[in-house]
């Protein structure tokens, strides 16, 4: 498998409910960062977790890090339509660039 | 908030023909990237620039493409000789301390060659 491989590939959930995804990457890294990306549209940052922190929260995320592992997981609670996108983790690997993960497609159900 | 601007969003082009795509990231942040991603597939990283020059590139990034920061706000992405693969959205990204915040990406710039 390539670094950054995240599953499930597609998720489909009511509103209200709580949406999770996984990563996994098979390098040593400096950090993990997860971003959205809305179709055909930009990537936005969402939060970056430090290979030394194993979980962070920012509003109704919540991102875990298993650096043994090497398995990041992002939790969104009570979604909303509105977070109907795709979610990507990346891993800064101590270089000067980001590795991406295949991504998550979610769609949040009215 | 301060935002990364990238022009045009949408360039359609002949193949072998030159194409450059702007970029204006954001005033303070010392790091810029392009990255692209072909409809459908990763986001996949093509280079990193800092101080003026190249930092970091991928097998991709080959004699056909440049980079520059002409003058101290654009940085653009130079394409000489256009093939049809290179038909995907383009991204520029900056940064302003490496390895320590996440990135800034604009909203791309579809390339379609035909």
């Amino acid at each position: 498998s390539q670094q950054g491989e995240e599953d499930p590939q597609a998720l489909s959930i009511q509103e209200g409910e709580n949406a999770t995804m996984n990563c996994s990457y098979k390098t040593s890294i400096n950090n993990l960062q997860w971003y959205r990306q809305n179709s055909g549209r930009g990537l936005v940052h969402l939060i970056l977790i430090r290979s030394n922190e194993r979980e962070k929260h920012s509003g109704r995320l919540r991102v875990t890090l298993d650096t043994s592992k090497k398995s990041s997981s992002l939790l969104i609670t009570a979604s909303r339509a509105a977070d109907t996108a795709s979610y990507f983790c990346a891993t800064d690997a101590h270089t000067d660039k980001l590795i991406f993960g295949t991504g998550t497609r979610l769609q949040v159900f009215p | 908030e301060p935002e990364v601007t990238q022009t045009p969003s949408h360039q359609v082009t002949q193949m072998g023909q030159e194409v450059i795509l702007r970029c204006v990231p954001i005033s303070n942040h010392l790091y810029f990237y392009w990255y692209r991603q072909i409809l459908g597939q990763k986001v996949e990283f093509l280079v990193s620039f800092y101080n003026n020059e190249i930092s970091e590139k991928s097998e991709i990034f080959d004699d056909q493409f440049s980079v520059e920061r002409p003058d101290g706000s654009n940085f653009t992405l130079k394409i000489r000789s256009t093939k049809l693969e290179d038909s995907a959205m383009y991204f520029c990204a900056s940064s302003d301390r490496k390895g320590l915040s996440g990135y800034t990406f604009g909203s791309g710039t579809r390339l379609t060659v035909v």
